[in-house]
């Protein structure tokens, strides 16, 4: 049971437009998520996150939105750079499950310049 | 700072043989710790976690076992390596509850010939 799903394995954005990456999730204990960005032969690095009590965190370029009635999260990324291009990772946490954390498949981002 | 050492950074094994990978963290005290392997073309998937020396939890029955001998080492093995046992396997930490990020190492490319 995928308990955490990117559904678009892979997606292509110009330089400069808004790339919009989206992760839907089936848990309903899950209150804590977060985005990992994974270029080719290295370990995922922390992007960004956020609390179940949220709906919106933004970090510079990044932006991340909760949806919780739709159990739908995105990552949206404005401006894109090229340098941007690499696998984005989804995942999510459970306050009674010990900080485990559940991946999605990812989706793989290429930025054309 | 805190750093996450693996090694070794690639590895090809025949089956049958036997597997240690280590990871190691410093500049932190009782991190959690744990193990993930991303196979070709899929997500991570949590292999062990470790909330103390000597606490290991397994998430998917396998070929593959844990221990943490130190409070900053964790160790990743097999008796006897399958083919199936191929792929990227990360050593993440993290601090705290279910509210905080993990953080990875760089990895370690098992190919199993």
């Amino acid at each position: 049971d995928q308990q955490v799903k990117q559904n678009s394995p892979s997606l292509s954005v110009q330089e400069g437009r808004i790339s919009i990456l989206n992760c839907d999730y089936t848990n309903s204990m899950f209150d804590y998520f977060l985005w990992y960005k994974k270029y080719p032969a290295e370990g995922p690095t922390f992007l960004i996150s956020i609390s179940s009590i949220k709906d919106k965190n933004e970090d510079g370029r990044f932006t991340v939105f909760l949806n919780k009635s739709a159990k739908h999260l995105s990552l949206h990324i404005v401006p894109s750079q090229p340098g941007d291009s690499a696998v984005y990772f989804c995942a999510a946490s459970a306050g009674n499950q010990g900080g485990k954390l559940i991946f999605g498949q990812g989706t793989e981002l290429s930025v054309k310049p | 700072s805190q750093t996450i050492h693996q090694w070794p950074a690639t590895l090809v094994q025949p089956v049958g043989s036997p597997l240690s990978l280590e990871c190691t963290v410093e500049g932190t005290s009782n991190p959690n710790l744990y193990w993930y392997r991303q196979a070709a073309g899929r997500g991570l998937q949590l292999l062990f976690y470790s909330v103390g020396i000597g606490q290991i939890s397994s998430e998917v029955p396998q070929n593959l076992s844990a221990s943490r001998p130190q409070d900053r080492q964790f160790i990743l093995s097999s008796k006897k390596l399958l083919l199936s046992d191929s792929g990227f396997y990360l050593c993440a930490w993290s601090v705290g509850g279910a509210l905080y990020e993990q953080y990875f190492g760089p990895g370690t490319r098992l190919t199993v010939t």
